[in-house]
């Protein structure tokens, strides 16, 4: 019954490749968000999207792309992985309005050799 | 650009001491600012949100404050507890919906 599920929860590969991570929430609630956290535990915001809008950083290379099947899931898709995509992943949901608490999923610990 | 700033990174305290942990921002133009805590290897949990146009927030033994003018806030624990040792973060919300992380301040509560 976990709330915000990621997976995978460890992810390997090598530069270069196209790799998604899934996000899903059980909340029900109406916007979703993509952080990243990187080595030195800075946790910056990469995406919020809701059903009517997408709000992107605009650090964000266009590599990374969200992509929401429908309201419960909003997964990452990352095109041609550098070094220096390798962080840990997280996803977060909460209600729709600005003054609504988020929840967290456990992250997804992103390696690139 | 809006700048958050947690001090210190790191603190260790005894059991049952009351504690103060500091976030200041460059911007006080805010929406809301929103306490969390991290567990190793974990996602954040939410502790607090304060609005904008509140000044604090409690919880339990937790309190938060909220100064926009002098773009302060600080999250007061009472009667530490080895469970509270984690990672407390403090993050801005801005008008234009985007959000501000400080880097965290490490707390070990030692039994």
């Amino acid at each position: 019954d976990t709330a915000v599920s990621q997976t995978p929860k460890y992810l390997v590969t090598q530069m270069g490749n196209d790799k998604s991570i899934k996000c899903e929430q059980n909340l029900g609630h109406d916007t979703m968000y993509w952080y990243k956290q990187d080595s030195k535990k800075f946790l910056k915001i990469m995406f919020s999207y809701n059903n009517k809008e997408l709000i992107i950083n605009e650090t964000v290379p266009n590599r990374f792309s969200p992509k929401s099947p429908d309201k419960a899931h909003l997964n990452l898709h990352i095109n041609s992985l550098e070094l220096g995509d390798s962080a840990v992943y997280f996803c977060a949901s909460s209600r729709a309005g600005g003054n609504q608490p988020q929840h967290f999923g456990d992250g997804t610990r992103l390696s690139i050799l | 650009k809006q700048e958050v700033t947690q001090i210190p990174a790191a603190l260790s305290v005894p059991e049952g001491e009351n504690l103060v942990l500091n976030c200041s921002f460059t911007d006080s133009a805010i929406y809301n600012l929103q306490w969390f805590r991290q567990d190793p290897g974990k996602g954040l949990t939410s502790l607090l949100l304060i609005q904008s146009s509140q000044r604090e927030q409690t919880s339990g033994r937790l309190n938060a404050s909220l100064d926009k003018s002098s773009g302060r806030s600080t999250l007061y624990i009472a009667a530490s507890q080895p469970g509270d040792s984690a990672t407390y973060l403090c993050a801005v919300r801005d008008t234009g919906n985007q959000f501000y992380f400080g880097t965290g301040t490490s707390l070990t509560v030692i039994p």
